[in-house]
């Protein structure tokens, strides 16, 4: 099975507009961490936000938040107000405490913002 | 601010040569990773280094793959006598256990290219 699952490949939204992207896991550690990451095309990961498997609130770190449904195993990320260089791919990731050190990755999402 | 470092950023290489690819992670990072990312698809887990020794591999890090830490510095990737399916993106990440979020931090990536 999948560890982490992204079902939309692609996304389109309207700049200034909010966007959520899908994100479950599949895990039957109690002790877990959900990222979220983002790759422009220049390629790099850029790490944008956690949410701990412990944490009671939702993580929020500027204008993305971290829709966290822990019975529903999902982590879906919200951009509020989008802006032309959200534009890229979006990874949704799980560490592990039972796997120690390995993060295992979804198949990204790709996001345009249209002006 | 830290980063992660990684050269080549480019290399293209012939079917069957050895190839290295090298990292500096940051300085008090504990936890060492190389992922890779084959054109437009997922980021796929290589393998993991803690305490001088691999700790994970995935079933992508066969014989021909290797890695080492040999000054305390420098985490290099070698590929032994590289494929045609190896060409993809190469990152190398630090982590560090002690913060709480544990996020990975991701080098810019080494782009291997192999005719």
């Amino acid at each position: 099975a999948q560890k982490i699952t992204q079902t939309q490949p692609g996304m389109f939204v309207q700049e200034k507009e909010a966007v959520t992207l899908d994100c479950t896991y599949d895990t039957s550690d109690q002790s877990y961490g959900l990222f979220w990451y983002k790759q422009p095309s220049s390629g790099e990961m850029i790490f944008l936000i956690y949410q701990g498997s412990y944490d009671e609130q939702n993580a929020t770190e500027g204008r993305y938040s971290l829709n966290f449904q822990k019975a529903r195993k999902s982590a879906n990320l919200v951009i509020s107000a989008s802006q032309l260089g959200d534009s890229a791919m979006y990874f949704c990731a799980m560490r592990e405490s039972n796997t120690g050190n390995q993060f295992y990755f979804g198949t990204g999402t790709s996001l345009t913002v249209i002006p | 601010e830290p980063e992660v470092t990684q050269t080549p950023s480019h290399q293209v290489t012939q079917m069957g040569q050895e190839v290295i690819l090298r990292c500096v992670p940051i300085s008090n990072h504990l936890y060492f990773y190389w992922y890779r990312q084959i054109l437009g698809q997922k980021v796929e887990f290589l393998v993991s280094f803690y305490n001088n020794e691999i700790s994970e591999k995935s079933e992508i890090f066969d014989d021909q793959f290797s890695v080492e830490r040999p000054d305390g510095s420098n985490f290099t990737l070698k590929i032994r006598s590289t494929k045609l399916e190896d060409s993809a993106m190469y990152f190398c990440a630090s982590s560090n256990w002690e913060v709480p979020t544990g996020e990975l931090f991701f080098g810019e990536g080494s782009r291997l290219t192999v005719l």
